[in-house]
């Protein structure tokens, strides 16, 4: 069965690091997704990616993130200097259509702890 | 924007027992809503979504859930757990952004533990 793939399980950084987290998306999907989780606190969306250019942020979404399609396969998320509160599990998904009631495919995350 | 309340951080139940794991959430609008599930080192897989169509839905693994309009929930059932359902249960509503495109808008999460 298709699934969503994100490397790595566990990344340890210092802060002020940049970090690329990575992800495949299922392959006839054309909408993704970054979600993340604070430890004890609830799933938040990022960022929505279709056609190669951004759909959706949400306020966490600042100027320290960024999304890219690099080569029609992967999807990455990278935080160009990172904080001790960006430590969270972040989620990558997909979606096959746009609609309300499309189900979204998750990756079974990257575990990102800011030391 | 929508909301979504679960009630109930973690819930035990014994092995066999009825499983109930509450969904409450906000929508001006018909919703649609999602059950998700992660086991422990796994990502997030969906159990069910209420689309509309009815208004009992029936997802994987035995679980089932019922949308109430008039109670705003959409609460997620199993007759008998199995050892094998611990795991962390999310609810979710899908929520049309300004844009016109869709997010997902998550509960806590209910951690459920099973005792044999």
């Amino acid at each position: 069965e298709p699934e969503v793939t994100q490397t790595p399980s566990h990344q340890v950084t210092q802060m002020g690091q940049e970090v690329i987290l990575r992800c495949v998306p299922i392959s006839n999907h054309l909408y993704f997704y970054w979600y993340r989780q604070i430890l004890g606190q609830k799933v938040e969306f990022l960022v929505s990616f279709y056609n190669n250019e951004i759909s959706e942020k949400s306020e966490i979404f600042d100027d320290q993130f960024s999304v890219e399609r690099p080569d029609g396969s992967n999807f990455t998320l990278k935080i160009r200097s990172t904080k001790l509160e960006d430590s969270a599990m972040y989620f990558c998904a997909s979606s096959e259509a746009l609609q309300g009631n499309t189900e979204a495919f998750f990756g079974q995350g990257t575990r990102l702890t800011v030391v | 924007a929508q909301s979504v309340t679960q009630l109930g951080s973690h819930v035990s139940v014994s092995e066999g027992a009825l499983v109930l794991l509450r969904c409450n959430y906000s929508s001006s609008v018909p919703p649609y809503l999602f059950w998700y599930v992660q086991y422990p080192n796994q990502g997030l897989q969906l159990l069910l979504k209420y689309t509309s169509a009815a208004t009992l839905v029936k997802g994987i693994n035995g679980f089932e859930a019922e949308f109430k309009k008039s109670e705003t929930s959409f609460h997620l059932t199993k007759p008998s757990a199995h050892m094998s359902d611990a795991a962390e249960y999310f609810c979710a509503v899908s929520d049309r952004t300004g844009a016109g495109s869709y997010q997902l808008t998550f509960g806590k999460g209910t951690k459920l533990s099973v005792i044999p």
